[in-house]
């Protein structure tokens, strides 16, 4: 069973772009969920979509936004970048939310590197 | 507000050395406990689930335990391959679903 796939592997942008992140997760789950990694702050939940609606959102500004389509792939966009936002992004699927469960456990792909310069 | 703390923030041990990785939390209400391991370069991997206190999960050479305000991760005899961070993430009953991560503990196994 393939995991999950997340691309770019890494990113390098400039301030004040904008990117776009990709997740495919696992066959049959409906639940993915986006964290922002950093060596200061460590893990922290972005936001979590389920069956295509946005169903919880951590403290990060409007300018972090994501969606999910109808075979549950999602994507994660930033825009007008900042220094800042240099980080591993992941994303996690499982079959019924972000509970993590024994029954439902998170399936993290291997991030996305991105470098804003 | 919600935290999760886990100490040490580093840790060597040698080859066989037992030791425990500490997860203390606050929560207004605990739904559940989470340990992940993780690679460098890669993602968490789900170890255990702890949902009340007086729990135990074991898992080849690790156990985890919960109490009221902490989770330990217990590692017996641990071997190079051990080496990984170890996150612990609660979440709490609540109005959402939201997880909260701790730090982490980069563990270091010497052969």
């Amino acid at each position: 069973k393939a995991g999950v796939t997340q691309t770019p592997r890494y990113l390098i942008k400039t301030r004040g772009q904008q990117v776009t992140l990709s997740c495919s997760p696992i066959s049959g789950h409906r639940s993915v969920s986006w964290y922002q990694q950093t060596p200061g702050q460590g893990l922290q939940f972005l936001f979590e979509y389920f069956s295509e609606t946005q169903r919880n959102k951590g403290n990060f500004p409007g300018r972090f936004s994501g969606r999910q389509f109808s075979n549950s792939r999602s994507e994660m966009n930033v825009s007008t970048l900042e220094l800042g936002d240099s980080a591993l992004y992941l994303c996690a699927s499982s079959l019924s939310g972000v509970a993590g469960g024994n029954d439902s456990p998170l399936h993290f792909g291997n991030g996305t590197r991105l470098t804003v310069t | 507000e919600d935290q999760v703390t886990q100490s040490p923030e580093a840790l060597r041990l040698q080859e066989g050395e037992s030791s425990s990785l500490n997860c203390s939390y606050t929560v207004s209400g605990l739904r559940g406990l989470f340990w992940y391991r993780q690679d460098p370069g890669k993602g968490p991997e789900f170890l255990f689930t702890l949902y009340s206190a007086g729990e135990e999960k074991e898992k080849e050479r690790l156990k985890a335990t919960l109490t009221k305000k902490e989770s330990f991760l217990h590692i017996t005899a641990p071997k190079p391959e051990d080496s990984a961070t170890y996150l612990c993430a609660v979440q709490s009953v609540g109005r959402d679903d939201k997880i909260i991560f701790g730090k982490g503990t980069r563990l270091h196994i010497l052969p």
